[in-house]
């Protein structure tokens, strides 16, 4: 079946710089979340999107926007990067039929 | 708001033996759904097990299961027959009618030979 994609898998960016992290959803499905781990924590809701309109918004930094695109797939651009913007950044879809979400396998953002 | 408590950092277990790993929330919803999600060392994060609010029914999934305490709001995962794969990093989750997670910290158990 399949899953959640996220590109890139890793990705290593200089301070101040600009990041863009891809998720493609689950076929049919149309509510993206984001969220970020940092080392040793737990993972942190960003933003979501439904049906294309941002549906709900948490602890995502000004220098952070997001997007749902017509065919659903999302897009987190980070700006401005810091060091403390190192995490995991994990994507999950689900759709209205579906009592749980499903997770991309993330990625791996390090900024040096 | 919605939070999740879990009170255990670390817990082990020998292989074959049996684990509980704790979990407490608060919600002022009444309709919400209860997960556990794994996440081994890869950081891939995989659905263990599933609840939603309105079944008194504890939910089971092979070697996995809960007890499910809503008055309480309590919701601890037992693990039997553990096995080295379980070896990971544990999360109870709360989903309300927002459909966004809430997360605990984590339990990290480790399954020894």
């Amino acid at each position: 079946a399949a899953g959640v994609i996220q590109s890139p898998r890793h990705l290593i960016k200089e301070k101040r710089e600009t990041a863009t992290l891809k998720c493609y959803p689950i076929p049919r499905h149309d509510t993206v979340y984001w969220y970020q781990q940092g080392p040793g924590q737990d993972p942190q809701f960003l933003i979501s999107f439904y049906e294309k309109m941002q549906s709900d918004k948490g602890s995502i930094p000004d220098r952070f926007s997001a997007q749902q695109f017509s065919d659903y797939h999302s897009e987190l651009n980070m700006s401005s990067l810091e060091l403390g913007d190192s995490a995991l950044y994990f994507c999950a879809s689900s759709s209205p039929r579906n009592t749980e979400a499903f997770f991309g396998q993330g990625t791996r953002l390090t900024v040096v | 708001a919605q939070t999740v408590t879990q009170s255990q950092p670390e817990m082990s277990v020998q292989e074959a033996e049996t684990v509980t790993l704790s979990c407490t929330y608060d919600t002022s919803e009444n309709n919400y759904y209860l997960f556990w999600y794994k996440q081994p060392p890869s950081r891939q994060m995989i659905l263990v097990i599933r609840q939603e609010a309105y079944k008194q029914q504890n939910a089971t999934e092979n070697r996995f299961s809960v007890n499910f305490q809503k008055a309480a709001k309590s919701f601890s995962l037992k693990i039997s027959d553990s096995q080295l794969g379980d070896t990971a990093m544990y999360f109870c989750a709360l989903r309300g009618s927002n459909y966004k997670l809430t997360f605990g910290k984590g339990t990290l158990l480790t399954v020894n030979p």
